[in-house]
């Protein structure tokens, strides 16, 4: 299983709704992402966990919280967004040795913000 | 804080090898090139990566130069359903950590026509 899921597919809220992205895997890895992706832009890393210890976060806005329960399960809560956050927010999962790693993407969350 | 430049598209005629070029003249001893590739919308997928020496899979072939500073990634037969962005990435290793990050420059899109 190189799976890595996410849900929900597509998601609409308003900028005083609070909602939560989630990612699942279920393949050992001890490493788990959040990317931002724009249209017609690269995804941009926003936040490393590591043995669910959040090890990076690339100077994310507070808005966006994420949280690792357990090893095979990622969360992004989202609260006071903007028309601007909108975006495809996709997750990723490797293992933890070294670089010699490659790391699976799910298909993301397509998230639009009135 | 992408480390690497790609032509920004290429074309290729269906059935014929695409070779898409990155150059990553600043690459570290201990670092990988990976590549990637994200068709419309989906999440990125993992195709290769290599350190030294030339690597093939079932997906593709890459080709490292001698001194590293450049590869390029080889699908030998080129099918409509290889039409996506192409990301070549220097996988970054976090001093003290073994926990490598992706960043993604802007790519390469490729257009197989019939």
């Amino acid at each position: 299983d190189t799976e890595v899921t996410q849900t929900p597919k597509h998601l609409v809220m308003g900028m005083t709704n609070k909602k939560s992205l989630k990612c699942e895997q279920h393949m050992g890895h001890r490493a788990m992402y959040w990317y931002k992706q724009k249209a017609k832009k690269p995804p941009e890393l926003m936040f490393v966990y590591s043995y669910e210890k959040l090890s990076i976060n690339e100077s994310v806005p507070s808005r966006f919280s994420p949280e690792c329960p357990n090893s095979s399960l990622l969360n992004l809560h989202l609260h006071a967004l903007q028309p601007e956050d909108s975006a495809l927010y996709l997750c990723a999962s490797s293992q933890y040795e070294g670089t010699n790693t490659e790391a699976f993407f799910g298909q993301g969350t397509r998230l639009t913000v009135v | 804080d992408a480390k690497t430049t790609q032509p920004p598209s290429m074309d290729c005629a269906e059935g014929r090898a695409a070779n898409l070029p990155c150059n990553h003249s600043t690459i570290s001893g201990n670092e990988y090139v990976y590549w990637y590739r994200q068709i419309h919308s989906q999440g990125p997928q993992y195709i290769i990566h290599g350190l030294k020496n030339n690597e093939t899979n079932e997906m593709a072939s890459l080709i490292i130069t001698e001194d590293r500073k450049s590869s390029t990634l080889i699908l030998p037969h080129a099918t409509l359903r290889d039409t996506a962005v192409y990301y070549c990435i220097v996988r970054a290793a976090r001093r003290g950590s073994t926990l490598g990050r992706l960043y993604f420059g802007r790519g390469t899109q490729l257009t197989v026509w019939p």
